[in-house]
């Protein structure tokens, strides 16, 4: 029963680098979700995946990029890591009609 | 614009206590959802309520959901440490269609 899989949970980058944030879910649902989570700020969604295929901007996409690459996995690329990316990231997944979701255990990344 | 507002933000009790957390919006919702998320986890789902009215319990927990369908509160009898967390509403608007997340109320349950 593992639900949603993030990787790393972990991350110290330096400004300019680029990483690519792991989501996988087992749950077979259709939509998969990032977001960040920023203290007083709460859960602000950078990119969504309605179905296997489609990807969708949501309220923070600058810097940010997807791949919806099957109906299990979605990632998240910062091509040039900047300081203000620093934040908790969680993928979520879940079937659409806003009936609830399920989260992964997030990753930390800090940019220096 | 943030939709969902809760309240209060912070509360620290005692074990034993009892408490009520809010969320209220200017919209109408065609569900609602809480999460609890612990320090260093993800958000898990609790409970969604649908039905104007409807109340849901888990244990000590009880989910209401307002008649009108613009707010919702949790109440929690005889709180425990394990309660301790960030409570988070969330839904979908019959406007937007948007799904949006509260902005959370932090429990401590002090022993």
């Amino acid at each position: 029963n593992a639900g949603v899989t993030q990787t790393p949970k972990f991350q110290v980058l330096k400004t300019g680098q680029s990483m690519t944030l792991q989501c996988a879910q087992d749950m077979n649902h259709n939509s998969m979700y990032w977001y960040r989570q920023d203290p007083g700020m709460g859960l602000r969604l950078i990119y969504y995946s309605a179905s296997e295929g489609t990807t969708d901007k949501g309220e923070v996409p600058n810097g940010y990029n997807v791949s919806r690459l099957n109906k299990r996995e979605f990632s998240l690329r910062l091509e040039s890591a900047a300081p203000s990316q620093t934040s908790v990231y969680f993928c979520a997944s879940g079937m659409t009609g806003g009936s609830g979701y399920t989260f992964g255990s997030g990753t930390r990344l800090t940019v220096v | 614009t943030q939709l969902l507002e809760q309240s209060p933000q912070f509360l620290s009790i005692q074990e034993g206590e009892n408490l009520t957390v809010y969320c209220n919006s200017s919209s109408v919702f065609s569900s609602l959802q809480w999460y609890r998320q612990e320090p260093g986890e993800g958000p898990v789902l609790l409970v969604t309520v649908v039905t104007g009215g409807e109340v849901k319990k888990l244990k000590r927990l009880t989910f209401q959901f307002g008649d009108a369908r613009k707010d919702s509160s949790l109440h929690i009898t005889a709180a425990q440490p394990g309660d301790t967390g960030l409570y988070l509403c969330a839904g979908v608007t019959r406007g937007t269609y948007k799904y949006i997340f509260g902005t959370g109320t932090r429990l401590k349950v002090l022993a």
